[in-house]
């Protein structure tokens, strides 16, 4: 799991509600991704940001926001207009974008009441 | 569109023989080719990867993977398996600069 640090580990979230899923690297790396893991599925791209206060929406963007104020954190947030919210998050970082490898944090298991 | 297919949703061995994990992957172009592991509720962590280069890959735990482009495979492989080496394993491919394209998985147990 390297330098990327994730939290919560599990998080609970009531239908309707917000909630913010936090990711830091301290590799230095530019380039940060937005992953979601579903059994049976692989990853899928959510969001992924090229450098500070720049980001882009990758497949599977809807119901998700990001934001990148500092090189080191790249926190999403899982919005009410999520419709299937429950899954495993995983965030990444590359020292670039291209055909630098991809690191991962230990992810974020989210689950719906 | 550039993507991989993992054939084997699961794969069993006992400890101390060869372990294979199969992928083929479509891509125009030169590919880029990735293989992660990841243990239950963990992350995930990178064995290997092939840019371009000598078609065997050599990467961390042992592990190897064989890059073949005339039948457009990347299998990974382990002369000896231990029961450790008990996971999600991941193939992937880069589809642009940024993404990643990645298999469905194959789960690894390797039996005592």
């Amino acid at each position: 799991d390297g330098g990327i640090t994730q939290s919560p580990k599990y998080l609970f979230r009531k239908e309707g509600q917000n909630v913010t899923l936090s990711c830091e690297q301290n590799l230095n790396h530019d380039a940060m991704y937005w992953y979601r893991q579903d059994p049976g599925q692989g990853l899928r791209l959510i969001y992924y940001s090229q450098i500070v206060n720049d980001f882009q929406k990758g497949d599977i963007a809807e119901g998700y926001s990001v934001s990148r104020e500092k090189k080191e954190s790249f926190p999403l947030t899982v919005t009410s207009a999520q419709k299937n919210p429950t899954a495993f998050y995983l965030c990444a970082s590359s020292i670039e974008t291209g055909p630098d490898t991809q690191y991962f944090g230990p992810g974020t298991r989210l689950t719906v009441l | 569109a550039q993507s991989v297919a993992q054939p084997e949703d699961q794969v069993n061995v006992a400890e101390g023989n060869p372990l294979t994990v199969k992928c083929t992957y479509s891509v125009s172009g030169n590919p880029y080719l990735f293989w992660y592991v990841q243990y239950p509720n963990r992350g995930l962590q990178f064995l290997l990867k092939y840019i371009t280069g000598d078609n065997l890959v050599k990467g961390s735990y042992g592990f190897e993977a064989e890059f073949n482009k005339s039948q457009t495979s990347f299998h990974l492989k382990k002369p000896s398996a231990l029961v450790s080496d008990s996971a999600l394993y991941f193939c992937a491919v880069r589809v642009n600069d940024y993404k990643l394209s990645f298999g469905a998985g194959t789960t690894v147990t390797v039996r005592a």
